[in-house]
């Protein structure tokens, strides 16, 4: 089992362009999610796949995120037209469906000049 | 009004010196209660689910423990290895997305 993984681990772009990130999610979890954290804070919930399907979004993520897991089995996030505000730690993570515990991966350090 | 409530939001200890930290959580019908230790810039790292009060679990020099509306994370005779972030966060049931807390930062002195 190698754990989820992540990819790139640092991402620096300039304001206005478009980034993707890429996750693989352990091979038996049929759950991925995705998450945003920045400094002295808890991940806060961006978006939840069971399988191929997204589930759930949250209220609170722009039009310019977007996520797909096309085969049920890795994980794209795209944030397009990106802004300052968006600098942060983009964490995956994934779950079986019991238990619920989360796996997470290494993170995303996104910094947006 | 936040859902998970974690205190203190830092912690400075002797090694060796032990203590709690607290997680207090306001949501109906709990489905589950997780602990993570999360290392400077890196994923939260899985340690513990509690679902039902008066439920414990132990790992090593920690030991979680759960109540209706709270949940302590026990540090015994800390190292400082055991220096890092501790977070906490609830699954209300009916759903399948934890709300985490802003996480407690545990600093273990030699």
């Amino acid at each position: 089992d190698t754990g989820v993984s992540q990819d790139p681990r640092h991402k620096i772009t300039k304001r206005g362009q478009n980034v993707t990130f890429r996750c693989d999610p352990i091979s038996e979890h049929n759950r991925l999610y995705w998450y945003r954290q920045t400094l002295g804070q808890g991940p806060e919930f961006l978006t939840y796949f069971q399988n191929e399907a997204q589930l759930e979004k949250s209220r609170l993520l722009s039009d310019r995120f977007s996520a797909e897991r096309p085969k049920g089995s890795f994980s794209t996030l795209e944030i397009q037209r990106t802004e300052q505000g968006d600098s942060a730690m983009y964490l995956c993570a994934s779950s079986t469906a019991v238990p619920h515990e989360q796996y997470f991966g290494p993170g995303t350090r996104l910094t947006v000049t | 009004e936040d859902q998970v409530t974690q205190s203190p939001e830092a912690l400075r200890l002797q090694e060796g010196e032990s203590s709690s930290l607290n997680c207090s959580y306001t949501v109906s019908g709990l489905r589950g209660l997780f602990w993570y230790r999360q290392d400077p810039g890196k994923g939260p790292e899985f340690l513990f689910t509690l679902y039902s009060a008066g439920e414990e679990k132990e790992k090593e020099r920690l030991k979680a423990t759960l109540t209706k509306k709270e949940s302590f994370l026990h540090i015994t005779a800390p190292k400082p290895e055991d220096s890092a972030t501790y977070l906490c966060a609830v699954q209300e049931g009916g759903s399948y997305i934890p709300t985490f807390g802003r996480g407690t930062s545990l600093i273990v002195h030699p």
